[in-house]
């Protein structure tokens, strides 16, 4: 198992604004699983990308893979307020059966 | 989809008192289970996983343990608790395989004064 980085670790934004955020990671990948955490609670699972897919979608989140960088991107379109959270990657090797998460970024919307 | 409980929300306690933090999962059987713990403003720090009831694997030395009785019932405990030991506590469940999602609980804030 290995740790995505998050990148940057925080990031503030109006309200209607696109927040982008990244993860890099080292060794390759069977697929990547992006969570979100508010304030406080557990992490939700968002979105999961497989090691052959470049790009998904789901509702206003969009993700992206490229292996040959090790680095993947999340998408928010059309922020709103209730996005603010931390959103942390999982780079999942298929090895193990763990999941190792790094330090997040910090979302904030501003209303 | 599962359902993780876990309590108490909220603990308090002295420095070298016991600790027992419960996690038990709804909604599936024979599920892997995971004790992370979260420093403040901090990523997630995974303590130990488990495949199976009596299964243990440590991640790091630490002055916690941690037990599974049953299938679906994931114990974190300690003897005495240190200061470093204050944190928030998550419980995680998954199938197993690779690219299964993993459940979290609502987690556990110990503070140890």
């Amino acid at each position: 198992s290995q740790q995505g980085e998050e990148d940057p670790q925080a990031l503030s934004i109006q309200e209607g604004e696109n927040a982008t955020m990244n993860c890099s990671y080292k060794t390759s990948i069977n697929n990547l699983q992006w969570y979100r955490q508010n304030s406080g609670r557990g992490l939700v699972h968002l979105i999961l990308i497989r090691s052959n897919e470049r790009e998904k979608h789901s509702g206003r989140l969009r993700v992206t893979l490229d292996t040959s960088k090790k680095s993947s991107s999340l998408l928010i379109t059309a922020s709103r307020a209730a996005d603010t959270a931390s959103y942390f990657c999982a780079p999942d090797g298929g090895a193990t059966n763990k999941l190792i998460f790094g330090t997040g970024t910090l979302l904030a919307v501003q209303p | 989809s599962q359902t993780i409980h876990q309590w108490p929300a909220t603990l308090v306690q002295p420095v070298g008192s016991p600790l027992s933090l419960e996690c038990t999962v709804e909604g599936t059987s024979n599920p892997n289970l995971y004790w992370y713990r979260q420093a403040a403003g901090r990523g997630l720090q995974l303590l130990f996983y488990s495949v199976g009831i009596g299964q243990i694997s440590s991640e790091v030395p630490q002055n916690l343990s941690a037990s599974r009785p049953q299938d679906r019932q994931f114990i974190l405990s300690s003897k005495k608790l240190l200061l470093s030991d204050s944190g928030f506590y998550l419980c995680a469940s998954t199938q197993g395989q690779s690219g299964e999602t993993q459940y979290f609980g609502p987690g556990t804030r110990l503070l140890v004064l």
